[in-house]
C-alpha cells in the first residue's frame, strides 16, 4: 500500500499569496497517477488535478501540479478567498487500495 | 450534469447491519467503475470499496474486508454498500464516487462525488 504524507498540516496565508503544498509517497507512484482534491466545509471533495499535473475541467489556471515518482506539489499561485479549504492528494490506478494523504488545511492568516 | 445521491445513513448500534444506496444520473452509469469513500467528521478520507462496470472486478479496504459488500444494479443506475458487523470506527460520512477510468474499469481519478450520507455507530 502506498502511504501518502502531506505537509504542512496547516498553511496560514493571506489572499494573493502563493501556496505550496507537498505530498510525498512511500514508494513511486505508478505512471504519476497522483490526484489533488479540494474540500470545503460541508462539501464533498472536488477533483483539481490528475496525472500529477493536468487540471480537471473548469479548474482555474492558478492551480498547478508538479512532481513525479515520490514527490509531488500543488501550487496555488495567488490565493483567492474561495481557495481557503483542505487539500488532499491521492494515488489512483487500475487496482487498489487507493490511498489519500491526511490533508493540508489552507487557512486565512 | 452528473448527480450522485447517497441514502441510508442512520444512527445504528454496534454489531448491526446497514445498507447504503447511491442513485446516479447525468452519465452512462454502466460505462464506469464506482467506489465508496468514507470520512469521519473532521478527519481525512479513506477509500472503502470499488466495483467495475460489470461487477467483475471488486476491491475492498482491509478494514472492511469480510464485513462490507459492494454491489451495483446497472438497470437502476444504482450503487450499494451492505455493511455488516458495524463497529464504532465505521462511523463516517460515506461518499459515492465515480471513477473516470476507461472501459468501465478502475484506473482514473475520482471525478465526481456525492454529498455523502452519515453513518453513526453508537449504543
Amino acid at each position: 500500500e502506498v502511504v501518502l504524507t502531506q505537509s504542512p498540516g496547516t498553511l496560514s496565508l493571506s489572499p494573493g499569496e502563493r501556496a505550496t503544498l507537498s505530498c510525498r509517497a512511500s514508494q513511486s507512484v505508478t505512471t504519476n497517477y497522483l490526484a489533488w482534491y479540494q474540500q470545503k466545509p460541508g462539501q464533498a471533495p472536488r477533483l483539481l488535478i490528475s496525472g500529477a499535473s493536468s487540471r480537471a475541467t473548469g479548474i482555474p489556471d492558478r492551480f498547478s501540479g508538479s512532481g513525479s515518482g515520490t514527490d509531488f506539489t500543488l501550487t496555488i499561485s495567488r490565493l483567492e478567498p474561495e481557495d481557503f479549504a483542505v487539500y488532499f492528494c491521492q494515488q489512483y490506478g487500475r487496482s487498489g487500495p487507493w490511498t489519500f494523504g491526511q490533508g493540508t488545511k489552507v487557512e486565512i492568516k | 450534469e452528473v448527480h450522485l445521491v447517497e441514502s441510508g445513513g442512520i444512527l445504528i448500534q454496534p454489531g448491526r447491519s446497514l445498507r447504503l444506496s447511491c442513485a446516479a444520473s447525468g452519465f452512462t452509469f454502466v460505462d464506469y467503475a464506482m467506489h465508496w469513500v468514507r470520512q469521519p467528521p473532521g478527519e481525512g478520507l479513506e477509500w472503502v470499496s470499488g466495483i467495475s462496470w460489470n461487477s467483475g472486478n471488486i476491491a475492498y479496504a482491509d478494514s472492511v474486508k469480510g464485513r462490507f459488500t459492494i454491489s451495483r444494479d446497472n438497470a437502476r443506475n444504482s450503487l450499494y454498500l451492505q455493511m455488516n458487523s458495524l463497529r464504532a470506527d465505521d462511523a463516517a460520512f460515506y461518499y459515492c464516487v465515480k471513477d473516470s477510468g476507461d472501459y468501465g474499469d478502475f484506473g482514473g481519478p475520482f471525478d465526481y462525488w456525492g454529498l455523502g450520507t452519515l453513518v453513526t455507530v453508537s449504543s
